[in-house]
């Protein structure tokens, strides 16, 4: 079945500290797509990134940056000097490749405080 | 990034009633999707429609959901008969394509409290 965990609930971290959100999925297909998206308080998801199974390169994008490792079935997700406007809950997901329509699977979210 | 909107923004009902929330698609986007979030849980996924016809439904969409796009307007879920549970936001989100992995775009959510 395809799955994504994220364990940690929420984090609390003081500004300008860097902070890891862990994310591991399981999946039968070989060739998948991962995903991050961005809750804010204001309640709406906001596209971070997608990144496909076969691309193994680590991502940075300024503050932003995402470890991928096929072999522990990770997708971690960095924020190097945190800001308090990075406080939100933020989602880690997969395209399920056994849907017809690439129905994107969540996972349970971790909210962020950044505390000033 | 396109910009998904929604309508309304919130909404506020009575058990049994029937509400209808809306999406405006984006001009080239052929893909739409439904997914509920339930008050301080994850996103789950509702429905996805292409070409005026249901592609892919969850177990949660059932009898009393269903989806239209009339005349390439505005793409809609609509629930017969509310209910507590139902109580969520749900969002709307768009695709240019189902190649796999496409990248889904969300729209600002409604928020569908029942009361």
């Amino acid at each position: 079945a395809q799955k994504v965990t994220q364990a940690q609930t929420e984090i609390s971290v003081v500004e300008k500290e860097d902070v890891t959100l862990d994310c591991v999925y399981e999946t039968r297909d070989t060739t998948y797509y991962l995903f991050w998206y961005k809750q804010p308080p204001s309640g709406e998801l906001v596209f971070l990134i997608r990144r496909n199974s076969f691309d193994e390169q680590n991502e940075i994008s300024g503050r932003y940056s995402w470890n991928f490792q096929k072999s522990t079935s990770s997708f971690n997700f960095t924020i190097t000097a945190s800001q308090v406007v990075d406080s939100a809950v933020y989602f880690c997901a997969l395209s399920d490749p056994y849907s017809s329509a690439s129905k994107i699977i969540f996972g349970s979210g971790t909210r962020l405080s950044i505390r000033p | 990034e396109p910009e998904v909107t929604q309508t309304p923004s919130h909404q506020v009902t009575q058990m049994g009633q029937e509400v209808i929330l809306r999406c405006v698609p984006i001009s080239n986007h052929l893909y739409f999707y439904w997914y509920r979030q339930i008050l301080g849980q994850k996103v789950e996924f509702l429905v996805s429609f292409y070409n005026n016809e249901i592609s892919e439904k969850s177990e949660i969409f059932d009898d009393q959901f269903s989806v239209e796009r009339p005349d390439g307007s505005n793409f809609t879920l609509k629930i017969r008969s509310t209910k507590l549970e139902d109580s969520a936001m749900y969002f709307c989100a768009e695709a240019p394509g189902t190649s796999k992995g496409e990248t889904q775009y969300f729209g600002p959510g409604t928020r569908l409290l029942v009361l």
